[in-house]
Protein backbone atom coordinates (compact mmCIF):
# COMPACT_ATOMS: atom_id res chain seq x y z
CA UNK A 1 0.00 0.00 0.00
CA UNK A 2 1.68 3.15 -1.24
CA UNK A 3 -0.22 5.71 0.64
CA UNK A 4 0.77 9.21 2.22
CA UNK A 5 -2.83 11.01 3.87
CA UNK A 6 -2.60 14.62 4.22
CA UNK A 7 -5.02 16.62 6.49
CA UNK A 8 -6.73 19.11 6.17
CA UNK A 9 -7.46 19.03 2.30
CA UNK A 10 -8.19 22.82 2.12
CA UNK A 11 -6.80 25.43 4.55
CA UNK A 12 -8.05 29.32 4.38
CA UNK A 13 -5.89 31.39 7.01
CA UNK A 14 -5.03 35.29 7.64
CA UNK A 15 -1.89 36.31 7.69
CA UNK A 16 -1.97 36.42 10.85
CA UNK A 17 -2.78 33.35 11.48
CA UNK A 18 -1.20 30.25 13.32
CA UNK A 19 -2.02 26.60 11.20
CA UNK A 20 -0.40 23.30 10.88
CA UNK A 21 -0.36 20.30 8.25
CA UNK A 22 -0.37 17.22 9.07
CA UNK A 23 1.19 13.92 6.93
CA UNK A 24 1.40 10.34 7.43
CA UNK A 25 2.39 7.12 6.15
CA UNK A 26 2.55 3.50 7.29
CA UNK A 27 5.24 2.19 4.49
CA UNK A 28 7.95 1.91 6.93
CA UNK A 29 9.51 4.72 5.53
CA UNK A 30 12.50 6.59 6.68
CA UNK A 31 12.15 9.54 4.57
CA UNK A 32 10.12 12.44 4.07
CA UNK A 33 9.92 15.74 2.19
CA UNK A 34 7.93 18.97 2.04
CA UNK A 35 7.28 20.58 -1.46
CA UNK A 36 5.06 23.60 -2.79
CA UNK A 37 3.82 23.97 -5.84
CA UNK A 38 2.18 26.69 -8.01
CA UNK A 39 -0.44 26.77 -10.30
CA UNK A 40 0.64 25.24 -13.76
CA UNK A 41 4.26 24.81 -12.34
CA UNK A 42 6.02 21.72 -10.63
CA UNK A 43 6.28 20.87 -7.56
CA UNK A 44 9.54 22.71 -5.85
CA UNK A 45 11.25 20.81 -2.52
CA UNK A 46 11.34 22.74 0.55
CA UNK A 47 12.32 20.28 3.45
CA UNK A 48 13.87 16.79 3.56
CA UNK A 49 13.65 14.86 6.37
CA UNK A 50 15.87 11.57 6.88
CA UNK A 51 15.40 9.48 9.73
CA UNK A 52 13.33 11.80 11.48
CA UNK A 53 16.27 14.93 11.60
CA UNK A 54 16.05 17.42 9.16
CA UNK A 55 18.63 17.10 6.37
CA UNK A 56 17.59 19.63 3.83
CA UNK A 57 16.28 23.18 4.04
CA UNK A 58 15.59 24.44 0.98
CA UNK A 59 16.38 28.56 2.04
CA UNK A 60 12.59 28.28 3.68
CA UNK A 61 11.28 30.73 5.00
CA UNK A 62 11.23 30.56 8.71
CA UNK A 63 7.25 31.36 8.66
CA UNK A 64 7.61 27.56 7.60
CA UNK A 65 8.49 25.19 10.11
CA UNK A 66 8.64 21.67 9.88
CA UNK A 67 8.24 19.24 12.45
CA UNK A 68 8.71 15.63 12.76
CA UNK A 69 7.41 13.75 15.71
CA UNK A 70 8.18 10.38 14.71
CA UNK A 71 8.74 8.00 11.64
CA UNK A 72 5.53 8.28 10.65
CA UNK A 73 4.21 11.66 10.76
CA UNK A 74 5.58 15.10 8.93
CA UNK A 75 3.92 18.40 10.05
CA UNK A 76 4.40 21.84 8.80
CA UNK A 77 3.74 24.48 10.81
CA UNK A 78 2.41 27.64 9.59
CA UNK A 79 2.65 31.51 10.99
CA UNK A 80 2.16 34.92 9.40
CA UNK A 81 1.99 33.67 6.03
CA UNK A 82 1.67 35.98 2.78
CA UNK A 83 -0.42 35.63 0.36
CA UNK A 84 2.13 34.55 -2.53
CA UNK A 85 2.20 31.18 -0.02
CA UNK A 86 -1.24 30.35 -1.54
CA UNK A 87 -0.45 26.97 -2.84
CA UNK A 88 -0.86 23.40 -3.08
CA UNK A 89 1.80 21.39 -0.10
CA UNK A 90 2.67 18.26 -1.29
CA UNK A 91 3.62 15.77 1.09
CA UNK A 92 6.22 12.48 -0.21
CA UNK A 93 7.72 9.47 1.37
CA UNK A 94 10.52 7.24 0.37
CA UNK A 95 12.01 4.00 1.55
CA UNK A 96 15.33 6.56 2.83
CA UNK A 97 17.18 9.17 0.99
CA UNK A 98 18.97 7.12 -1.49
CA UNK A 99 18.22 7.08 -5.35
CA UNK A 100 14.42 5.79 -4.44
CA UNK A 101 11.16 6.79 -6.27
CA UNK A 102 9.17 9.18 -4.16
CA UNK A 103 5.19 8.38 -3.12
CA UNK A 104 3.52 11.29 -2.54
CA UNK A 105 0.09 12.75 -0.49
CA UNK A 106 -2.97 14.42 -2.06
CA UNK A 107 -1.64 17.65 -0.99
CA UNK A 108 -3.30 20.64 0.86
CA UNK A 109 -4.60 23.66 -0.78
CA UNK A 110 -3.90 26.19 1.16
CA UNK A 111 -4.91 30.26 0.73
CA UNK A 112 -3.91 32.74 2.64
CA UNK A 113 -6.07 36.15 2.88
CA UNK B 1 19.78 25.68 -18.62
CA UNK B 2 16.83 24.15 -16.71
CA UNK B 3 18.08 20.87 -14.65
CA UNK B 4 15.65 19.04 -16.61
CA UNK B 5 13.62 20.32 -19.70
CA UNK B 6 10.60 18.72 -21.24
CA UNK B 7 8.48 19.58 -24.60
CA UNK B 8 6.41 22.45 -23.58
CA UNK B 9 3.08 21.19 -25.10
CA UNK B 10 0.33 20.88 -25.01
CA UNK B 11 -0.10 18.10 -27.19
CA UNK B 12 -4.11 17.09 -28.37
CA UNK B 13 -4.35 13.54 -29.83
CA UNK B 14 -7.36 11.26 -30.79
CA UNK B 15 -7.78 8.36 -29.16
CA UNK B 16 -6.18 5.59 -30.54
CA UNK B 17 -3.03 7.88 -31.35
CA UNK B 18 0.61 6.92 -30.78
CA UNK B 19 2.34 10.14 -28.70
CA UNK B 20 5.94 10.75 -27.54
CA UNK B 21 7.25 13.13 -25.05
CA UNK B 22 10.91 13.74 -24.83
CA UNK B 23 12.68 15.46 -21.90
CA UNK B 24 16.64 16.56 -21.36
CA UNK B 25 18.53 16.79 -18.14
CA UNK B 26 21.84 18.55 -17.36
CA UNK B 27 23.17 16.87 -14.54
CA UNK B 28 25.51 13.83 -16.32
CA UNK B 29 25.70 12.42 -12.61
CA UNK B 30 22.30 11.44 -12.22
CA UNK B 31 21.09 7.85 -11.46
CA UNK B 32 17.65 7.88 -11.20
CA UNK B 33 14.74 8.76 -13.61
CA UNK B 34 10.84 8.59 -13.47
CA UNK B 35 7.76 9.85 -15.53
CA UNK B 36 5.15 11.38 -12.38
CA UNK B 37 1.31 11.59 -13.83
CA UNK B 38 -0.40 14.73 -12.48
CA UNK B 39 -3.89 14.90 -13.01
CA UNK B 40 -5.40 18.64 -12.49
CA UNK B 41 -5.36 19.68 -9.03
CA UNK B 42 -4.38 15.85 -7.78
CA UNK B 43 -1.26 15.08 -6.29
CA UNK B 44 1.88 13.86 -9.09
CA UNK B 45 1.81 10.02 -9.13
CA UNK B 46 4.61 7.35 -10.42
CA UNK B 47 3.52 5.92 -13.96
CA UNK B 48 7.09 4.42 -14.10
CA UNK B 49 10.42 4.59 -13.30
CA UNK B 50 13.13 4.58 -16.14
CA UNK B 51 16.15 2.30 -16.87
CA UNK B 52 18.66 2.75 -19.04
CA UNK B 53 17.11 -1.14 -20.83
CA UNK B 54 14.01 0.57 -21.45
CA UNK B 55 11.03 -0.61 -19.83
CA UNK B 56 7.27 -0.98 -20.76
CA UNK B 57 4.40 -0.91 -19.07
CA UNK B 58 1.73 -1.56 -20.90
CA UNK B 59 0.58 0.75 -23.71
CA UNK B 60 3.45 2.79 -22.30
CA UNK B 61 7.43 2.52 -23.03
CA UNK B 62 10.02 4.59 -21.78
CA UNK B 63 13.66 5.39 -22.86
CA UNK B 64 16.69 6.75 -21.14
CA UNK B 65 19.95 7.24 -23.18
CA UNK B 66 22.43 8.47 -20.23
CA UNK B 67 25.10 9.76 -23.01
CA UNK B 68 22.91 11.78 -24.18
CA UNK B 69 21.02 12.88 -21.27
CA UNK B 70 17.96 12.24 -23.10
CA UNK B 71 14.50 10.16 -21.62
CA UNK B 72 11.41 9.29 -23.49
CA UNK B 73 7.74 8.63 -23.04
CA UNK B 74 5.73 6.72 -25.31
CA UNK B 75 2.31 6.17 -25.08
CA UNK B 76 0.55 3.80 -27.67
CA UNK B 77 -3.14 3.68 -28.46
CA UNK B 78 -4.40 6.71 -26.38
CA UNK B 79 -7.11 6.68 -24.14
CA UNK B 80 -9.30 9.56 -22.99
CA UNK B 81 -8.17 8.76 -19.41
CA UNK B 82 -4.32 9.27 -20.19
CA UNK B 83 -5.42 13.47 -20.78
CA UNK B 84 -3.02 14.47 -17.61
CA UNK B 85 -0.12 16.21 -17.43
CA UNK B 86 3.33 14.29 -17.66
CA UNK B 87 6.03 15.11 -15.68
CA UNK B 88 9.90 14.01 -16.37
CA UNK B 89 11.87 13.29 -12.99
CA UNK B 90 15.41 13.19 -12.24
CA UNK B 91 17.41 13.06 -9.14
CA UNK B 92 19.63 15.69 -8.81
CA UNK B 93 20.85 14.71 -5.25
CA UNK B 94 24.12 14.70 -4.17
CA UNK B 95 25.58 13.21 -0.82
CA UNK B 96 23.07 10.15 -0.84
CA UNK B 97 19.91 12.95 -0.57
CA UNK B 98 17.36 12.14 -2.93
CA UNK B 99 16.25 15.29 -4.34
CA UNK B 100 13.96 15.09 -7.29
CA UNK B 101 14.32 17.67 -9.98
CA UNK B 102 11.04 18.20 -11.70
CA UNK B 103 10.68 19.53 -15.54
CA UNK B 104 7.92 21.76 -16.11
CA UNK B 105 5.78 19.20 -17.49
CA UNK B 106 3.90 18.24 -20.71
CA UNK B 107 0.29 18.31 -20.98
CA UNK B 108 -1.18 15.62 -22.76
CA UNK B 109 -4.79 16.07 -23.90
CA UNK B 110 -6.82 12.77 -25.55
CA UNK B 111 -10.29 13.81 -27.78
CA UNK B 112 -12.57 11.58 -28.70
Amino acid sequence: DTEVTQTPKHLVMGMTNKKSLKCEQHMGHRAMYWYKQKAKKPPELMFVYSYEKLSINESVPSRFSPECPNSSLLNLHLHALQPEDSALYLCASSQNTGMETQYFGPGTRLLVL
Amino acid sequence: RKEVEQDPGPFNVPEGATVAFNCTYSNSASQSFFWYRQDCRKEPKLLMSVYSSGNEDGRFTAQLNRASQYISLLIRDSKLSDSATYLCVVNGGSGGYNKLIFGAGTRLAVHP
